[in-house]
């Protein structure tokens, strides 16, 4: 489709594994976000890529948590080690301008994260 | 420091009613944007306005308006004739600064809307 992708849209793991989410945003999308969403909560920043230049991550919460997005278009969340609290949803967006700046986001549907 | 207030955590309405949805929020800067998001049972978060500082202008999208208050710091969202399909949870978010860079958005934690019919 036209919109942005993530898969899994579930992820069920054991404490300690490692888990990988992606995220396919629209096509020619410069800028690529990740947020984390808590249940009952708002989306809270992870971290943001312009092409493939992260260029910002100051919002993971860990060492444990890792972004790449290293041709400029698919990226991957990776979280090692996955601990309890990690249980989310994970969220893409992308936009065309740089930065998001004064741009609109469009949205993934999120892979929840659930942790055993 | 930002905060962004949705006072509501959730609200019920029939069909046709005509609902608001409050947003109250802080910041330090003169320059900074709102923005509404809608976020249905699929999960994605669907944009539907983002607002400068500089522009207190109200804005009607056909059943939705926004009326956008620096007094009061407020920007509150009414949907008018409400619908079934309106049902969902409505994000009020802020970012600081002239390029109203998205990257460091501020989001309220929600308010879940229900439209009975």
């Amino acid at each position: 489709g036209a919109g942005v992708s993530q898969s899994p849209r579930y992820k069920v793991a054991k404490r300690g594994q490692d888990v990988a989410l992606r995220c396919d945003p629209i096509s020619g999308h410069v800028s690529l976000f990740w947020y984390q969403q808590a249940l009952g909560q708002g989306p809270e920043f992870l971290t943001y890529f312009q092409n493939e230049a992260q260029l910002d991550k100051s919002g993971l919460p860990s060492d444990r948590f890792f972004a790449e997005r290293p041709e400029g278009s698919v990226s991957t969340l990776k979280i090692q080690r996955t601990q309890q609290e990690d249980s989310a949803v994970y969220l893409c967006a992308s936009s065309l301008s740089v930065a998001g700046v004064g741009g609109e986001l469009f949205f993934g549907e999120g892979s929840r994260l659930t942790v055993l | 420091a930002q905060k962004v207030t949705q006072a509501q955590t959730e609200i019920s309405v029939v069909e046709k009613e005509d609902v608001t949805l409050d947003c109250v929020y802080e910041t330090r800067d003169t320059t900074y944007y709102l923005f509404w998001y809608k976020q249905p049972p699929s999960g994605e978060l669907v944009f539907l306005i983002r607002r400068n500082s500089f522009d207190e202008q109200n804005e009607i999208s056909g059943r939705y308006s926004w009326n956008f208050q620096k007094s009061t710091s407020s920007f509150n969202f009414t949907i008018t004739a409400s619908q079934v399909v309106d049902s969902a949870v409505y994000f009020c978010a802020l970012t600081e600064g002239r390029a109203g860079n998205n990257r460091k958005l501020i989001w309220g934690l929600g308010t879940s809307l229900a439209v009975n019919p």
